[in-house]
């Protein structure tokens, strides 16, 4: 079975300045998606970010990045030049391929500071 | 190009009774996918329907029902209802490939007495 771990509940950064949010997962198939949604307080869940295992260069979103490490099952987003819009929950999810379901970590709460 | 919308926004119900939450896909996704979000955790997948049909489903009771209309809309049915099935539950659409993304709704947020 795969799972989906996010080890910090919460993190807060300045305005404009850059932080990390770390994930993991584990799973044994070699075809599979990645991706972070953000939550912010209006409760949608929106796409922030999505990455094919298959590719080995990390997806870039204007100020979002991954760091995404195959081997160590690592899949960390980086936010650069953060805003107070930034402020929200955000999820760390898992989809295998050929099969749409989503599995999600538990989140993490990001609090932007001006 | 439309989003995918649910109603209602909030519902009020009483332990033992029905509720029917419903859901309309994004313009061009054929497939709808539906995940129970309880207070301070990350989503879980209920099932997932695909031309009107289910097409795949969580560790969720078969109280959890569905259906899927030729528009690709969605009803998620929930019979029985339990304190702890309180929860926002959220709907998701895409177009059913190995490689396509879900777009999530504004959710239902689904209060149990």
């Amino acid at each position: 079975a795969q799972t989906v771990t996010q080890s910090q509940p919460e993190m807060s950064v300045q305005e404009a300045e850059t932080v990390t949010l770390s994930c993991t997962y584990d799973t044994s198939e070699s075809n599979y998606y990645l991706f972070w949604y953000k939550q912010p307080p209006s409760r949608q869940m929106i796409l922030v970010i999505r990455q094919e295992a298959y590719k080995q260069q990390n997806a870039t979103e204007n100020r979002f990045s991954v760091n995404f490490q195959k081997a160590a099952k690592s899949f960390s987003l980086k936010i650069s030049d953060s805003q107070l819009g930034d402020t929200a929950m955000y999820f760390c999810a898992f989809s295998r391929g050929g099969y749409n379901k989503l599995i999600f970590g538990a989140g993490t709460r990001l609090a932007v500071h001006p | 190009e439309t989003g995918v919308t649910q109603s209602p926004t909030h519902l009020i119900k009483t332990r033992g009774q029905q509720v029917t939450l419903r859901c309309s896909s994004q313009s061009g996704h054929n497939t709808v996918s539906w995940y129970q979000q309880a207070l301070g955790q990350g989503p879980q997948f209920i099932f997932q329907y695909y031309r009107e049909e289910e097409n795949g489903r969580g560790n969720f009771p078969p109280r959890f029902s569905g259906l899927q209309f030729p528009n690709y809309s969605s009803e998620l049915n929930v019979n029985a209802l339990e304190l702890d099935d309180s929860a926002l539950y959220l709907c998701a659409s895409s177009f059913h490939s190995r490689t396509d993304t879900q777009y999530f709704g504004p959710g239902t947020r689904l209060t149990v007495l």
